[in-house]
């Protein structure tokens, strides 16, 4: 149980482009999702939590407009980076939890490398 | 932003050893735990803790939650080679349900 799948697991892409990544939770409903950002040989650092139905928090740093999120229904939320710049290029890890069931532990994607040339 | 101190930063190890790395914070959390990553995959759960004091064991991994709750540890017996990987502590906000990650511990076994 506790499956969460992210796509495109790989994206390689020119400056300027906006990319949408994809977070699903399988097999539950996952009111609350988090957004990480990892560069390499670092910690993950998470970029803005989004609430089924409500506009995502963002942590502090995290420029909203660069980094759009919605989380319309219980089972996607996605990711877009806007215009995106080589600075840009990380790897980007989604988390998912049923917050309805007090805050048991995330359950993560497999990660979305994201390369801007 | 805020981080949990996790040490070592990267062990090399024989097979056969046992591992043992840990993680502390300033700030108390009612829930702590331990993630796996291996390269270009996100972090898998090893081990949640949620009582202050807790001993909790999943196969070969041991880890213990800190009377105080600002600090934990996770020991591996009998490594083997697909221990390798890194390994995250994590402290989890009861009001928020967001995650602080250590700064994370790179394994190595040597076969």
């Amino acid at each position: 149980g506790a499956v969460v799948s992210q796509h495109p697991s790989r994206v390689i892409c020119k400056s300027g482009t906006s990319v949408k990544i994809e977070c699903r939770s399988l097999d539950f409903q996952a009111t609350t999702m988090f957004w990480y950002r990892q560069f390499p040989k670092q910690s993950l650092m998470l970029m803005a939590t989004s609430n089924e139905g409500s506009k995502a928090t963002y942590e502090q740093g995290v420029e909203k407009d660069k980094f759009l999120i919605n989380h319309a229904s219980l089972t996607l939320s996605t990711l877009t980076v806007t215009s995106a710049h080589p600075e840009d290029s990380s790897f980007y890890i989604c988390s998912a939890l049923d917050s309805s069931q007090g805050y048991q532990p995330q359950h993560f994607g497999d990660g979305t490398r994201l390369s801007i040339l | 932003g805020q981080q949990l101190n996790q040490s070592p930063q990267s062990m090399f190890i024989q097979e056969g050893e046992d591992v043992s790395m840990n993680c502390t914070s300033s700030s108390i959390f009612n829930t702590w735990l331990w993630y796996k990553q291996d390269p270009g995959e996100g972090p898998v759960l090893l081990i949640a803790l949620y009582k202050a004091g807790e001993l909790t064991s999943n196969g070969r991994l041991t880890a213990q939650f800190g009377i105080t709750r600002k600090d934990s540890f996770l020991n591996i017996s009998a490594s083997i080679p697909s221990d390798v990987g890194i390994y995250f502590c994590a402290g989890q906000s009861s009001n928020t349900g967001k995650l602080i990650f250590g700064q994370g511990t790179t394994l190595q076994v040597k076969p």
